[in-house]
């Protein structure tokens, strides 16, 4: 069965500093997918990494994919606190024509001046 | 733009009541998904459906079920609520396409007493 881990589970980082989050996941999958959730929100979709060596920025986000490691990364840069929210990774598992996306248990972040 | 909306966004139901819970998708798509929400378990796949009248049972579907009559409409239904049901409920849908990316509704916070 497809697991996906996150790590780090919770980070309070300062303004203007720089941080990775990580997503592994058990299985094949070259599809995954990042979504950020505000506080008492729902889930938006911010990035959709499609095969190996994938990168996407927007902002002060950058995602990237490595299908033969498993991974993916979610690289903050120079964070701001508007960035504060919980973030998920999740991936495909192409188990059949529809496809059933498992969710990680997201990264909750606090961005602090 | 992309718009799921879900019936309510606020729920208080008693023991034992029927609680039905309305998602519309303006977008087309062929795949729908009730998820639930709880604070350290992550998102958890109730059933999702891939066509009108299909349905298939995810992670967690006892207790619940699922009806979609038309392809734009997906509800959830409570046969009869308990207090474990208490969650935040989250539907989603998604084209069928390279991508596979699921859209998600605001969330239906239920209370059950």
């Amino acid at each position: 069965e497809l697991k996906v881990e996150q790590n780090p589970l919770f980070l309070s980082m300062q303004e203007g500093k720089n941080y990775t989050i990580y997503c592994n996941y058990s299985t094949t999958s070259d599809r995954l997918y990042w979504y950020r959730q505000d506080p008492g929100k729902s889930l938006e979709s911010l990035f959709v990494l499609l095969s190996n060596g994938a990168v996407k920025q927007e902002g002060r986000l950058m995602a990237s994919l490595d299908t033969k490691a498993r991974l993916s990364t979610l690289h903050i840069t120079a964070a701001v606190h508007d960035l504060s929210a919980t973030y998920f990774c999740a991936v495909d598992t192409r188990k059949t024509s529809y496809d059933k996306v498992i969710f990680g248990p997201g990264t909750s972040l606090s961005v602090i001046p | 733009d992309v718009k799921v909306t879900q019936s309510s966004r606020y729920l208080v139901k008693r023991t034992g009541e029927k609680v039905f819970l309305e998602c519309v998708q303006d977008m087309d798509h062929e795949n729908m998904f009730w998820y639930r929400q709880d604070p350290g378990l992550g998102l958890r796949l109730i059933y999702f459906s891939y066509d009108v009248k299909m349905k298939e049972k995810g992670d967690i579907p006892e207790g619940y079920s699922v009806s979609r009559e038309k392809k734009e409409r997906f509800s959830l239904i409570l046969e009869s609520a308990s207090t474990n049901q208490t969650s935040m409920y989250l539907c989603a849908s998604s084209r069928r396409s390279v991508y596979n990316e699921q859209f998600f509704g605001p969330g239906t916070r239920l209370t059950v007493l």
